[in-house]
């Protein structure tokens, strides 16, 4: 069975920080990766797709990398409207799984 | 304006089924899969399937098969996820999401989600 995990399944951090979460895949799936932003009581947006790839209007301190199985997004500068959760999604065929999410607070 | 559209919240009884729909603008409506994603309360996001708007091929995921339905009306540019023999486990936020470009692509446009709760 396919699996996807996060890290740190929650972290809390001050404004300005860097922070980085993973996510790590069972099988490879090259760069189809995505990852998504869900503000609280919102719609998920898509931050970043084939692992490195900013979406149209996204803010350059998100950025992503990695490929096969290991993958990491990175927020060069926290913000306060940086506060959600965030989601890893392979692509690569069905099932369109899902990581568990990483809670992002501000200390 | 390129949106998609969620019908509005439901309430059912266990055992029953529901029926949700998704209305795409701004965009040619068979150029692009839709996925239907869920999320119950507090947890994470749980993808449930896909549909071609074009041919209305569909692929479902394996925990769902036998229970949903995705179905796609081309004229009115509208696509349909029908969930029979609810549990109250099944009370979630559901959401349509188009992928962005081609089947294997991410989802770059999602509905704005539709409540749906199972209780007696």
């Amino acid at each position: 069975d396919f699996q996807m995990t996060q890290s740190p399944s929650s972290l809390s951090a001050s404004v300005g920080d860097r922070i980085t979460i993973t996510c790590q895949t069972s099988q490879g799936i090259g760069s189809y990766l995505a990852w998504y932003q869900q503000k609280p009581g919102q719609v998920p947006k898509l931050l970043i797709y084939g692992a490195s790839t900013l979406q149209s209007g996204v803010p350059p301190r998100f950025s992503g990398t990695g490929s096969g199985t290991d993958f990491t997004l990175t927020i060069t500068t926290l913000l306060p409207e940086d506060v959600g959760t965030y989601y890893c999604q392979k692509y690569i065929g069905a099932p369109f799984t899902f990581g568990p999410g990483t809670k992002v607070h501000i200390k | 304006q390129v949106e998609l559209v969620q019908s509005g919240a439901e309430v059912k009884k266990p055992g029953a089924s529901v029926k949700v729909s998704c209305k795409a603008s701004g965009y040619t409506f068979t150029t692009h899969y839709i996925h239907w994603v869920r999320q119950a309360p507090g947890e994470g996001l749980e993808w449930m399937g896909i549909i071609n708007p074009r041919g209305g091929d569909t692929n479902y995921a394996q925990r769902f098969r036998g229970r949903v339905t995705m179905t796609r009306d081309t004229s009115a540019s509208t696509v349909y996820m029908e969930l029979s023999g609810l549990r109250s486990d099944d009370t979630a936020v559901y959401f349509c999401a188009k992928a962005r470009s081609e089947i294997h692509s991410s989802f770059d446009l999602w509905g704005q989600g539709t409540m749906v709760v199972v209780s007696s």
